[in-house]
């Protein structure tokens, strides 16, 4: 049972472009959670997604982030018109049930650099 | 709104001392976490702490939960340099529709030979 597979790994992107960030949960796993770390800094709640559904997005900036979880598929942390600020560490977290119940695995992450 | 502090934030110690890493959260939660990153990696998990007065014990790490005075604590004994990593405390808090962990800025751990 492979575990939360996160891709790319590393993504470098000029400012102004759109960076898509990929999260496959767990085998099992229909909770999704995308967390953001900034230089230096701890993981910051972005976004809780159950399949086909946002279940809480109070994290999320508001302009340019939107997430999605098709129900076939990974879930897709999509940037748009991205700059210098975006540059973090995105990492994706799933579970079976929300996290009331059971504990979430992480990912590898994503680096983000925007040059 | 939840608010998850450590301390202290930088902590250089040398091998084989004790120290306490302390994590204060600002609301009442169900359950809190401690993780380790190594620099450029994914967090690993530690412990998952679920009542009051858990105490958890892996090797030279030991966690425990006050949940009345919102505390939890991290004791590292006789240190070794494979400790060296930043470490964090995740409390589970109830968004407006489902949980979520809200992390601690995170310690970040130099264990000197």
């Amino acid at each position: 049972n492979a575990g939360v597979m996160q891709n790319p790994r590393h993504l470098v992107r000029r400012r102004g472009q759109e960076a898509r960030l990929r999260c496959s949960p767990m085998k099992g796993h229909s909770h999704v959670y995308w967390y953001r770390q900034l230089p230096e800094e701890g993981l910051k709640f972005m976004v809780y997604l159950q399949k086909e559904n946002i279940i809480d997005e109070s994290g999320m900036p508001k302009e340019r982030f939107s997430a999605e979880f098709p129900k076939e598929g990974p879930s897709i942390l999509r940037i748009q018109q991205v700059v210098r600020g975006d540059s973090a560490a995105y990492f994706c977290a799933s579970s079976p049930l929300p996290f009331l119940n059971t504990e979430a695995f992480f990912g590898q992450g994503t680096r983000l650099t925007v040059v | 709104e939840l608010k998850v502090e450590q301390n202290p934030l930088f902590l250089s110690m040398q091998e084989g001392k004790n120290y306490t890493i302390y994590c204060n959260y600002s609301t009442t939660s169900d359950r809190l976490y401690w993780y380790r990153q190594d620099p450029g990696k994914s967090l690993e998990s530690l412990f998952v702490l679920l009542s009051n007065g858990a105490v958890k014990q892996e090797g030279r790490l030991m966690a425990s939960l006050d949940t009345k005075a919102r505390l939890s604590t991290l004791h590292i004994t006789a240190a070794v340099h494979d400790l060296s990593a930043t470490y964090f405390c995740a409390v589970e808090g109830r968004g407006t529709s489902g949980s979520r962990l809200t992390f601690g800025e995170g310690t970040q751990l130099t264990v000197n030979p």
